[in-house]
């Protein structure tokens, strides 16, 4: 099965600032089949941005993706208030889908 | 669009639950669906999917013990949970992927049911 490997597990920032998180594949990801959600305490996750670069419908264009192979990013300009939580990558290149273990973004 | 899942509760190790998903707004048979679960405090783990035509897969975690089905006339998917061990509690989720033949994300997700293995 492939594994996710995302970093940082934490991380601190302003409201405003920029955030890049990371996703590692153990092996090679089609960029078609990689995703991104975002989940807040007592929700369930919300689809962010899917095909690595694509923008679920709703989702502000603060947000974007971007990778291929076996790294893949997330990047948040200009973080608002309501973009603290947690996001995690996800792969469904294969029959066995499978996400990173999840980044918490967290107000510094 | 709309999923709504049940079932779950309280079990004692090695028993059995089956879950349901009862969708809305769309028809199970033209999507491929999902469970996906999270353990109290962790991170989102992808439990099994069934195909359009019916293929299943399951995470290694649970292959052989657990079972996912559907009901088309009900448009319900079920995930029947067998064996059960106490890492196996965990808000299950029910998601849709809205495939065009071609594996999909998961662009639905239900409230999840809390699935509770102690004795």
């Amino acid at each position: 099965d492939i594994v996710l490997t995302q970093s940082p597990v934490t991380l601190s920032l302003s409201p405003g600032e920029r955030a890049t998180l990371s996703c590692r594949a153990s092996q090679n990801v089609n960029s078609v089949f990689l995703a991104w959600y975002q989940q807040k305490p007592g929700q369930a996750p919300r689809l962010l941005i899917y095909g690595t670069s694509i923008r679920a419908t709703g989702i502000p264009d603060r947000f974007s993706g971007s990778g291929s192979g076996t790294d893949f990013t997330l990047t948040i300009s200009g973080l608002e208030p309501e973009d603290f939580a947690v996001y995690y990558c996800q792969q469904y290149d294969t029959s066995v889908y499978t996400f990173g273990q999840g980044t918490k973004l967290e107000i510094k | 669009v709309r999923l709504v899942e049940s079932g779950g509760g309280l079990v004692q190790p090695g028993g059995s639950l089956r879950l349901s998903c009862v969708a809305s707004g769309f028809t199970v048979s033209s999507n491929y669906m999902n469970w996906v679960r999270q353990a109290p405090g962790k991170g989102l783990e992808w439990v099994s999917v069934i195909y359009r035509a019916g293929g299943t897969y399951y995470a290694d975690s649970v292959q052989d013990r657990f079972t996912i089905s559907r009901d088309l006339s009900k448009n319900t998917v079920f995930l029947q949970l067998d064996s059960l061990r106490a890492e196996d509690t965990a808000v299950y989720y029910c998601a849709r992927s809205a495939t065009d033949g071609r594996p999909a994300p998961l662009d639905y997700w239900g409230q999840g049911t809390l699935v509770t293995v102690s004795s």
